[in-house]
Order: structure tokens, then C-alpha cells, then sequence
């Protein structure tokens, strides 16, 4: 059974710090594995998907590498910004032919200004 | 594109109540999933859809949870005889299959449910 862990649960930085959230799964079979957004109380805002023979994607401030050998993918934001706060989560999918996500449990992050 | 959304979007019952959640998927996507959410954890799969049909259901879906999508297009989600337990945002999310491309889910907003 795949399992997600995602340490620390929380997190709090100065505004302008780097931010560097990781995420490990048990099981390395996975099709891809995708980073979300999500602000109190809110649905999912999905920031990146990275394929399972892809090593890295990047959008903007967002940087998410991905080491599927050893389960694990870490989400890089820099400079961070207060509006930056909000809990990140990851999510693995099993299989081409599998459909549902599994998640880790989140990071809470907080950007103090 | 005006997103997938949930109604209602908040729900406070009484432990025994039946209550009843719906979810509009993106328009043109043939895929809906529903996850249930609770305080400090991630999201947790219960069901999926394929067009009309129920092609997966969680070991969470106890036999108080019946989801239905009946034309293809909107889903519900029921609860029958809530329990405490139940309390919990429930996600639904939606995506778009097609051959050899990967589809990405968006989620809702979520409904989140208070059995008191």
C-alpha cells in the first residue's frame, strides 16, 4: 500500500527565505506526482504535476524535483511572500491505469512579513 | 471554463440526518472523483466516475455513503444516519481522459460537513 509522508507538518520563515517542502512515498511505481496549494478551508490548487520519467518542473517562483528511485520529490519556492502561506500538499498516482490520488498529509507553511 | 463546483458549500446536521452534496465537474471532462478531507490530513479517495459508471469505490465508502452520476455530468454524494465521525470537508474533483495524454485533476472548493 502506497504511503505519502510529508515532514515538517509546519513550517515558518521570514519573507524573502527560501522554501524547500518534501515529500517521500513508499512505493517508487508511481505515473506521476503532483504538488497542490490549499488555503483554509478551500479546495486544491494544483501548482505542479511532474511525469514519472521527468526529474524536475518549474513554474514561475516553483521548482519541484522529482527522484522516483528513491521516493522522493522536494518543492523549492523561493523568495518566499506572506501570500505564499498556506498548507502544501503532495500527491502520488499509482499507475496509468490508476486513478486516485494518494496524498501525504501537508505542510503548513507561514511567511511572516 | 468556470471550474468544478460544490454545493452546498457548508453543512451543519444532527447525528442521524441524511444529507446530500453535489458536484458540477468541469464541463467536457469525463471523470469524476470525490475525497474526503478531515482537520490536518490529506485528502482521502472514496469514489470515481467514468462518465456514468462507478468504476472505484474506497473501503471508506462505508454502506451509509451512496454516490450517484446519473446522466454523466453532475454527481451526489449521500450520507444516510450521519454519524460525528462523518464530520469532514468533502472534495470532489474532476478530469478530462483522453488516449495517451495524462489527466490532471482540479478540485473543487470542497463541502464542509458538521454532524453535531
Amino acid at each position: 500500500k502506497q504511503e505519502v509522508t510529508q515532514i515538517p507538518a509546519a513550517l515558518s520563515v521570514p519573507e524573502g527565505e527560501n522554501l524547500v517542502l518534501n515529500c517521500s512515498f513508499t512505493d517508487s511505481a508511481i505515473y506521476n506526482l503532483q504538488w497542490f496549494r490549499q488555503d483554509p478551508g478551500k479546495g486544491l490548487t494544483s501548482l505542479l504535476l511532474i511525469q514519472s520519467s521527468q526529474r524536475e518542473q518549474t513554474s514561475g517562483r516553483l521548482n519541484a524535483s522529482l527522484d522516483k528511485s528513491s521516493g522522493r520529490s522536494t518543492l523549492y519556492i523561493a523568495a518566499s511572500q506572506p501570500g505564499d502561506s498556506a498548507t502544501y500538499l503532495c500527491a502520488v498516482r499509482p499507475g496509468a491505469a490508476g486513478n486516485k490520488l494518494t496524498f501525504g498529509g501537508g505542510t503548513r507553511v507561514l511567511v511572516k512579513p | 471554463d468556470t471550474g468544478v463546483s460544490q454545493n452546498p458549500r457548508h453543512k451543519i446536521t444532527k447525528r442521524g440526518q441524511n444529507v446530500t452534496f453535489r458536484c458540477d465537474p468541469i464541463s467536457e471532462h469525463n471523470r469524476l472523483y470525490w475525497y474526503r478531507q478531515t482537520l490536518g490530513q490529506g485528502p482521502e479517495f472514496l469514489t470515481y466516475f467514468q462518465n456514468e459508471a462507478q468504476l472505484e469505490k474506497s473501503r471508506l465508502l462505508s454502506d451509509r455513503f451512496s454516490a450517484e452520476r446519473p446522466k454523466g455530468s453532475f454527481s451526489t454524494l449521500e450520507i444516510q444516519r450521519t454519524e460525528q465521525g462523518d464530520s469532514a470537508m468533502y472534495l470532489c474533483a474532476s478530469s478530462l481522459v483522453q488516449a495517451r495524454l495524462t489527466d490532471t485533476q482540479y478540485f473543487g472548493p470542497g463541502t464542509r460537513l458538521t454532524v453535531l
